[in-house]
């Protein structure tokens, strides 16, 4: 079946220094999205990326669709204590509604 | 808009009884997808369900279960409790399956004892 491999698992940054996550999936995505989960919360919807190399951006986060659609970045520039949390990627291949998230990376951000 | 809404918020049951969580989405979404989040396996996808019909399940027991109501309002019930039900049970609704974003309720907090 589809996997959706995240790295790194941690991240421990110095407030104002950049981070970027990763997700690679096993086969080639319809889209992907990203979700950003506070501690003690829920997941929450951030963007999603469709077209085969796309880039969007949010104001200081970055994020990139591979132009083979099977992986995927989340980069975010200067972080901030606000930032901290777990970012999920999920992605859904053709022809299949069933998103399969990768297992999130968690961002510590260190005043 | 009020966004979704699932009840009850914690709940401490023991092996072998069952339980029924119930998920009220957003106003005017259709689609509701239910997830349970530990921390060994992540976030694993349940069911969906759209206009009252289970459109896509995951790779779970048959104690899982669930349905839609004309409301749109969902409940799922898991039946005979093991310890390893423990977990956070996520619902999330959309306005419809497939490219869609979800949009999360808060989550029950299932306890088995």
């Amino acid at each position: 079946g589809q996997q959706v491999m995240q790295i790194p698992q941690y991240q421990h940054v110095q407030e104002g220094e950049d981070f970027t996550t990763y997700c690679n999936s096993s086969t080639t995505l319809s889209n992907i999205q990203w979700y950003k989960q506070r501690p003690g919360g829920h997941p929450v919807f951030l963007i999603q990326l469709v077209k085969s190399g796309e880039v969007k951006k949010q104001k200081r986060l970055t994020f990139q669709f591979g132009e083979a659609k099977k992986n995927s970045s989340l980069h975010i520039t200067a972080t901030q204590t606000t930032d901290v949390g777990t970012y999920f990627c999920a992605g859904r291949s053709g022809g299949s509604y069933i998103p399969t998230f990768g297992r999130g990376t968690s961002l510590i951000v260190h005043p | 808009k009020a966004g979704v809404t699932q009840t009850p918020r914690y709940l401490i049951k023991t092996r072998g009884q069952q339980v029924t969580l119930s998920c009220s989405p957003i106003s005017g979404h259709r689609s509701v997808s239910w997830y349970q989040q530990t921390p060994g396996q992540g976030l694993q996808f349940l069911f969906e369900y759209f206009s009252e019909t289970q459109r896509n399940k995951g790779n779970f027991p048959g104690r899982f279960s669930g349905r839609q109501f004309s409301n749109s309002r969902s409940e799922m019930n898991v039946s005979t409790l093991e310890l390893g039900d423990s977990a956070l049970y996520l619902c999330a609704s959309s306005a419809g399956t497939g490219e869609y974003e979800q949009y999360f309720g808060p989550g029950t907090r299932l306890t088995v004892t």
